[in-house]
């Protein structure tokens, strides 16, 4: 089965600082996307990163990165310098060629940055 | 470039009335189309997919039902609401592509009274 987990209900970073959102994942398939998106308080989900389980390098995207570590099973999202426009809620989620049509996302992390 | 219309933003429904959520996507063809529902303070749940007109999955067992009228057509709907479909609709598309992301829609928050 597969499984998102992110265990960081909320977290707080200083503006210009960088910060980590952690994103934890188990499938026993071997081909599998990990995408993450961010949900301002507006309500609509807009696409930041996408990482394939057989890429070699980690997924960059200006100020986001992906720390991809496939032998943990983990896929933490960096967002450097940040911005007060950062904040609002960020999902991490999970595709397996298996199941290509089923997306699964985890519960969520609140980011709010301070100024 | 690619555009996806949900509609409406808002909508407040009495328990046992019917319900019908649009959504259309503009600037491809033949996307795969997504239902999701997400509860408040909650990840996304899949509730139907659809890869081609007239073919609909559903995901979990509930009172709604989606269809695929036309290529770049979803419509999901209810005869019935409950208390519990209280939530927020997200009406998702795809390219078929493995890699390919979903692009969301802004979604339609739904209040069952």
């Amino acid at each position: 089965a597969q499984k998102i987990t992110q265990t960081q209900p909320g977290m707080f970073v200083q503006e210009k600082e960088a910060v980590t959102l952690d994103c934890t994942y188990d499938t026993s398939d071997p081909s599998y996307g990990l995408f993450w998106y961010k949900q301002p308080s507006s309500g609509e989900m807009i696409f930041l990163i996408y990482q394939g389980s057989y890429d070699q390098q980690n997924a960059t995207e200006g100020r986001y990165s992906l720390n991809f570590q496939k032998a943990r099973k983990s896929a933490n999202l960096v967002i450097s310098a940040s911005q007060l426009g950062d904040s609002a809620m960020y999902f991490c989620a999970m595709r397996t060629l298996r199941n290509n049509n089923d997306m699964r996302f985890g519960a969520g992390t609140r980011l709010t940055v301070k100024p | 470039s690619q555009t996806i219309h949900q509609w409406p933003a808002t909508l407040v429904q009495p328990v046992g009335s019917p319900l019908s959520l649009e959504c259309t996507v503009e600037g491809t063809s033949n996307p795969n189309l997504y239902w999701y529902r997400q509860a408040a303070g909650r990840g996304l749940q899949l509730l139907f997919y659809s890869v081609g007109i007239g073919q609909i999955s559903s995901e979990v067992p509930q009172n709604l039902s989606a269809s695929r009228p036309q290529d770049r057509q979803f419509i999901l709907s209810s005869k019935k609401l409950l208390l519990s479909d209280s939530g927020f609709y997200l009406c998702a598309w795809r390219w078929g592509q493995n890699n390919s992301p979903l692009h969301f829609g802004n979604g339609t928050r739904l209040t069952v009274t």
